[in-house]
């Protein structure tokens, strides 16, 4: 079936620390996207990448890095720089032009003890 | 910017009565594309219903359906006889064309559904 698959699902690290989700999708779509969701903020945009190759800073950048190199993946570090970064992440992909809608992966909980 | 709001944190219903979520958003794009999102506990976020900008016409999906009211910028979610499982948190979102084409999320509205 094709699909957004995130891992790990929870992730715990030390602060200070830098660690990468994994994001791959099976779905030839050419636009990926990595959303950060804490409470009563709704999903707020990291990155998203249109093609491979190419990726665009979204409103909450700093502190987070990503790379496109293949289409199907897109992994997102969270670099010691970031100042707050438990949270619950979500990564999506959607295809160029038809619906726009995006389609979701069941996200990775990250803990920074 | 594009922004999205949705002026209503916690909204509760009966089960079998219908109830509204509100959402606003602003934009001087021309086309662009509305959506509801619906995130269960499990915290999947899926599709309820989809509107485009061009399209007079108010979306609908079985239980769902939006009124759509362009001139003001309000998408606002219609959930009739409203079921145990639509409990969740609810996101309306805008995605526009041209320049960067992203989805825009508002804050969200958390929905209880009261046996």
């Amino acid at each position: 079936d094709g699909g957004i698959t995130q891992s790990p699902k929870y992730l715990f690290r030390k602060e200070g620390q830098n660690v990468t989700l994994s994001c791959e999708q099976n779905l030839n779509h050419d636009a990926m996207y990595w959303y950060r969701q804490d409470p009563g903020q709704g999903l707020r945009l990291i990155y998203y990448s249109q093609i491979v190759n190419d990726f665009q800073k979204g409103d909450i950048a700093e502190g987070y890095s990503v790379s496109r190199e293949k289409k199907e993946s897109f992994p997102l570090t969270v670099t010691s720089a970031q100042k707050n970064p438990t949270a619950f992440y979500l990564c999506a992909s959607n295809r160029q032009g038809g619906r726009r809608e995006l389609f979701f992966g069941e996200g990775s909980r990250l803990t920074v003890l | 910017a594009q922004t999205v709001t949705q002026s209503q944190p916690e909204m509760s219903v009966q089960e079998a009565e219908t109830v509204t979520l509100s959402c606003t958003y602003d934009t001087s794009e021309s086309d662009y594309y509305l959506f509801w999102y619906k995130q269960p506990p499990s915290r999947q976020m899926i599709l309820v219903i989809r509107q485009e900008a061009y399209k007079q016409q108010n979306a609908t999906e079985n239980r769902f359906s939006v009124n759509f009211q362009k001139a003001a910028k309000s998408f606002s979610l219609k959930i009739s006889d409203s079921q145990l499982g639509d409990a969740a948190m609810y996101f309306c979102a805008s995605y526009y064309q041209g320049g960067s084409e992203k989805l825009v999320f508002g804050k969200g509205t958390k929905l209880t559904v009261n046996p």
